[in-house]
């Protein structure tokens, strides 16, 4: 259980194209999915919260024009990287936070596989 | 807001011996605490966690402990095997479903 997949897993684009990627939880509802953007050999760095139904919570210094969420269902989560350029170039993941759990008011999050952006 | 440091950012281990991963964490409100193992080109996998009214879990070879009074909590991933080499990364949170913040990661090499 707790599956999240996206789509592509890889991608190559022109400078200036947009790039769509979809992160899909296959067998739960996913109320909050968050989006990460990884550079080699670092760690995982949180672009955004995705909450089904509203607009995104970006953090700061990630420009919200360029990186558009769209979380339209209670299982897909889309990011479109508008105009994009090679310093867009990275490994972007997403998450998705399962229900609540034994009724702690606790629940946790699974990550999708990565959708590797190239941009030349 | 949080912050998590981990150490070491490398580990080299023998096949069979133990290898230990800390992190530290700076917001006393944090209480869930996971870890995640990501291999070359793949996604984080959830590998184990622990909220804060425990102080040590296991799960086969591994566990993790937590100390809530120094705020730190440890990976320990016992008779270390080939396919356990990959970077682990700790983080936290104030509860598990909002924000993790993630520490550097280590880069775990198991030598056969």
């Amino acid at each position: 259980g707790a599956v999240v997949s996206q789509h592509p897993s890889r991608v190559i684009c022109k400078s200036g194209t947009s790039v769509k990627i979809e992160c899909r939880s296959l067998d739960f509802q996913a109320t909050t999915m968050f989006w990460y953007r990884q550079f080699p050999k670092q760690s995982l760095m949180l672009m955004a919260t995705s909450n089904e139904g509203s607009k995104a919570t970006y953090e700061q210094g990630v420009e919200k024009d360029k990186f558009l969420i769209n979380h339209a269902s209670l299982t897909l989560s889309t990011l479109t990287v508008t105009s994009a350029h090679p310093e867009d170039s990275s490994f972007y993941i997403c998450s998705a936070r399962t229900g609540l759990a034994g009724g702690q008011g606790t629940d946790t999050q699974y990550f999708g596989p990565g959708t590797r952006l190239t941009v030349l | 807001g949080e912050n998590v440091e981990q150490h070491p950012s490398t580990l080299s281990v023998q096949e069979g011996d133990s290898a230990v991963i800390k992190c530290t964490y700076s917001d006393s409100a944090s209480n869930y605490f996971p870890w995640y193992k990501q291999e070359l080109g793949k996604g984080p996998q959830l590998i184990i966690d622990i909220r804060s009214n425990v102080g040590e879990k296991k799960d086969q070879r591994i566990a993790v402990t937590l100390n809530k009074t120094a705020k730190h909590f440890s990976l320990h991933i016992t008779e270390t095997q080939p396919e356990d080499s990959a970077v682990y990364f700790c983080a936290a949170t104030q509860a598990a479903g909002n924000k993790l913040t993630f520490g550097g990661g280590t880069r775990v090499l198991v030598k056969p």
